[in-house]
């Protein structure tokens, strides 16, 4: 079953704007994940952040977490037109430490 | 970085066929693998956690007599579409789970296309 609901579903902006797309999950988690996807291509993994966590950083992208409001985002800053693909989180809960559940995605285009 | 492969990339087969996709993990062992099946623009579902030397565990409305999984090495796990039909035509994708720094992560294959006629 579908855990996280991304939104927006489609985001478009300019090269050089930044993209935040969000998250919401319903049940409490161990992690939470961000992950990439060109289209008709695997996924490519991006960021992890813990539970216990609030916020990380790595490179261009910058992801948070709202435990209590059970929702996560990510910052896309400077975007560029090879961003474009669809972005989605996966969440980690209960005794798993790795069955993903995915969100429905945002498709993300990045206009030069 | 750890690499998954899967082959074939692509597979067009006849209804009643059946197929079979290869999952490998090129740079490190795996105990655990998952597949996956999307359909066009939605999301990815989970449809098994494949366990080295073990029994796949299904996802609640997959059909285990129809997608046979088979997890023989630490490398390598497949994923037979038996007897296909149109409808079964999906972008499946395995992932691997590497172990590392106390996480597991998952490093997803390319993908494979399949479609039924």
């Amino acid at each position: 079953s579908q855990q996280g609901e991304e939104d927006p579903q489609a985001l478009s902006i300019q090269e050089g704007e930044n993209a935040t797309m969000n998250c919401s999950y319903k049940t409490s988690i161990n992690n939470l994940q961000w992950y990439r996807q060109n289209s008709g291509r695997g996924l490519v993994h991006l960021i992890l952040i813990r539970s216990n966590e609030r916020e990380k950083h790595s490179g261009r992208l910058r992801v948070t977490l709202d435990t209590s409001k059970k929702s996560s985002s990510l910052l896309i800053t400077a975007s560029r037109a090879a961003d474009t693909a669809s972005y989605f989180c996966a969440t980690v809960s209960g005794g798993s430490n790795y069955k993903l559940t995915f969100g429905k995605g945002t498709l993300l285009t990045v206009n030069p | 970085g750890a690499v998954v492969s899967q082959h074939p990339s692509w597979v067009i087969c006849k209804s009643g066929t059946s197929v079979k996709i290869e999952c490998r993990s090129l740079d490190f062992q795996a105990t655990t693998m998952f597949w996956y099946r999307q359909f066009p623009k939605q999301s990815l579902m989970l449809m098994a956690t494949s366990n080295e030397g073990s029994k796949a565990t299904y996802e609640q409305g997959v059909e285990k007599d129809k997608f046979l999984i088979n997890h023989a090495s630490l490398t390598l796990s497949t994923l037979t579409v038996t007897s296909a039909h149109p409808e079964d035509s999906s972008f499946y994708i395995c992932s691997a789970t590497r172990h590392t720094d106390g996480t597991d992560t998952q490093y997803f294959g390319p993908g494979t296309r399949l479609t039924v006629l």
